[in-house]
């Protein structure tokens, strides 16, 4: 089993405010992918990564895969309630065609 | 945008019966999975699909479980006599490559057993 961790598990923050999550493995990966869920439907992907040390913007987003490729975070710029939802991160193994999901984080931008 | 659908978006039955959970994956995608997601708990991987066979499935996709590709547009996941620990959201995916490809998911088919 290829274990992804994701932290903070659960983040209530105010609007305009800045946040991290973190996504940590000890496992080697060959791509990171980062979805959003909404409640009542899929994961809706993000971004992909697949090199170590990338580095990503989308709008007020920011994505980096670590040097190792074991780990990833996600950083928010002045969050705002539409950046509400569930944060998934999701780790490709090279020549396999399932992707693992890490626990989650569950992020609440208060107006 | 094409998209992946999904039905029923919910289901219910009781324990013991067949369910088949349906899929119209992104119509040239060449790859399909099938995710479940318990309440509360992470998106778990099933089972992917290529070229008419199974490609790689995980330790929850027992005997219980079966997947088809009846014609060229559907994708469908038949658990045969379900449990109540079964119960959870079903995700269908597709993808256009394997790897790093993106996932494409459905919305979900939420399966109650009782």
């Amino acid at each position: 089993t290829q274990l992804l961790e994701q932290s903070p598990q659960f983040l209530s923050i105010q609007e305009g405010e800045n946040l991290t999550v973190y996504c940590n493995s000890s496992s080697v990966f060959s791509s990171l992918q980062w979805y959003r869920q909404e409640p009542g439907e899929g994961p809706v992907l993000l971004v992909t990564v697949v090199t170590g040390g990338e580095v990503k913007k989308l709008k007020r987003l920011t994505f980096q895969f670590g040097d190792a490729r074991k780990d990833s975070s996600l950083h928010i710029t002045a969050a705002q309630p539409g950046d509400t939802g569930l944060y998934l991160c999701a780790g490709g193994k090279a020549g396999a065609n399932n992707l693992f999901f890490g626990t989650g984080t569950r992020l609440t931008v208060i107006p | 945008e094409p998209e992946v659908t999904q039905t029923p978006s919910h289901q219910v039955t009781q324990m013991g019966q067949e369910v088949i959970l349906r899929c119209v994956p992104i119509s040239n995608h060449l790859y399909f999975y099938w995710y479940r997601q318990i309440l509360g708990q992470k998106v778990e991987f099933l089972v992917s699909f290529y070229n008419n066979e199974i490609s790689e499935k995980s330790e929850i996709f027992d005997d219980q479980f079966s997947v088809e590709r009846p014609d060229g547009s559907n994708f469908t996941l038949k658990i045969r006599s379900t449990k109540l620990e079964d119960s959870a959201m079903y995700f269908c995916a597709s993808s256009g490559d394997r790897g790093n490809s993106p996932l494409h998911f459905g919305n979900g088919t939420r399966l109650t057993v009782t």
